[in-house]
């Protein structure tokens, strides 16, 4: 069965610093990869996806993330994180089963930011 | 365009009680999720509806969860009777297709047990 590891629970990074959450999955054919972040009072949104391709994706707000299939990892990273981006994070694997489809999600990690 | 819409936003009932959570999907997503999250635990899947159609329920824990989408509009997620471990945020998704190209979440309910 798939399952995917947010190893961070909490992470606290001074504003304008870089930002790296950790993600590991395990799947045994190519994973449909996302992460999505939580604000306060706010739903899921989507920052980025990977499906195919290019291995470094771009998402909103300035994120990123690369995949690589020899880690199992999907890491999120942003150069210079702003306060705004204190929320949680989750990463996901994508199940399609050709009827049906689900994701499963990390534990997520939440985002403190100092001034 | 209204987004995935849920409520209530918070539902306090004790243990025994019933409690109805809705979903209205964004307008013409066939596709429709529910998902809860549990206390400190991660997000995990209920069950997957295609229009009316239930394409994949693997999720639901128990029997005293009952999900409904008559018309294949709008969903209803009915906990009877509902026991302290049901506490928690229950989110909806809808999406146009089932390939995860664009999944939209509401900002969920949340459910509290005593």
């Amino acid at each position: 069965a798939q399952s995917v590891t947010q190893p961070d629970i909490h992470i606290t990074v001074s504003e304008g610093a870089s930002l790296e959450l950790r993600c590991n999955y395990s799947y045994g054919a190519t994973p449909y990869l996302f992460w999505y972040v939580q604000s306060p009072g706010q739903g899921l949104q989507l920052l980025l996806k990977y499906f195919s391709g290019d291995t470094l994706v771009q998402g909103i707000k300035g994120f990123e993330a690369e995949f690589k299939r020899s880690q199992s990892s999907f890491n999120l990273r942003k150069p210079s994180v702003h306060w705004s981006d204190a929320a949680e994070y989750f990463c996901a694997v994508g199940i399609y089963t050709g009827t049906a489809s689900k994701l499963t999600f990390g534990t997520g990690t939440r985002l403190q930011v100092t001034l | 365009e209204a987004g995935v819409t849920q409520f209530p936003s918070h539902s306090v009932i004790e243990k025994g009680q019933t409690v109805t959570l809705r979903c209205d999907p964004i307008s013409g997503h066939d596709n429709l999720y529910w998902y809860r999250r549990v206390m400190g635990k991660e997000i995990k899947f209920l069950l997957h509806f295609v229009k009316e159609s239930k394409q994949d329920e693997s999720g639901m824990p128990n029997n005293r969860f009952l999900a409904e989408r008559t018309g294949g509009t709008y969903s209803t997620l009915k906990v009877q009777p509902a026991e302290l471990e049901d506490s928690g945020v229950y989110f909806c998704a809808s999406s146009q297709d089932r390939v995860f190209r664009e999944l939209f979440f509401g900002e969920g309910s949340r459910l509290t047990v005593l």
